[in-house]
């Protein structure tokens, strides 16, 4: 157990619709970084969060957003989606803004678009 | 397009040794770092490497050659539960994350 917490686990919707995801950091880590894996892909970097401010962009679409609130939690909003956006979704946390090493990953929330 | 290169798989029996090497194109490089992921679960780290050399961990251990923009990642003394997917990882300038595509690794009895 890494100690960073995701919910839901599993989403089903439709196209067009949107969710959101959680997640909760490692008692004491300010950073919070967000991952998408689709099936038989590696890991693409979506965004970082640190400390409440957005720290470094990946390949994030328009249609996502994501924030990081005061008590350090960060959500997710995927809106319009798409069959494509159907994924494994991770989110990681770490203790500073640049450690690639100490990234702590949470289970996952595996979206599915029908 | 991906700037990291893996094998997408490898194959080895139980007790042996294997490397999967991590060839990287990046500006700005801050190190190279080593994940493992089994099926259907999270990613978790296993080693890192900021300066030239081997760094051991257990039956890990991950080698760098900044010069060669190359890596590996030895595993010694497979057991069955090392079967899985092995990511390198690097940060690029702006501290944009990229993982390589991933090898995956089977241990055969």
């Amino acid at each position: 157990d890494s100690g960073v917490t995701q919910t839901p686990k599993h989403l089903i919707t439709a196209t067009g619709q949107r969710v959101t995801l959680r997640c909760s950091p490692r008692s004491g880590d300010l950073s919070v970084y967000w991952y998408q894996q689709s099936l038989d892909q590696g890991l693409q970097f979506l965004i970082q969060y640190y400390n409440g401010e957005e720290r470094a962009k990946g390949n994030i679409l328009e249609r996502f957003s994501a924030q990081q609130f005061p008590d350090l939690h960060s959500e997710l909003n995927l809106s319009s989606l798409e069959l494509g956006d159907s994924a494994l979704y991770f989110c990681a946390s770490s203790l500073n803004s640049d450690r690639l090493k100490t990234q702590y990953f949470g289970p996952g929330t595996r979206l599915l678009v029908l | 397009g991906q700037s990291l290169e893996q094998p997408s798989e490898v194959t080895a029996v139980e007790g042996a040794i294997v490397q999967i090497n991590c060839t990287y194109q990046t500006s700005g490089f801050y190190g190279l770092s080593w994940y493992q992921q089994h099926d259907g679960g999270a990613p978790t780290f296993l080693s890192y490497n900021a300066l030239d050399g081997l760094e051991e961990t257990g039956r890990f251990s991950s080698f760098l050659s900044r010069s060669d923009s190359y890596g590996y990642l030895l595993l010694q003394e497979l057991q069955m539960k090392d079967s899985a997917s092995y990511f390198c990882a690097v940060r690029r300038d702006g501290q944009n994350f990229v993982f390589g595509p991933g090898t995956r690794l089977s241990v055969l009895p």
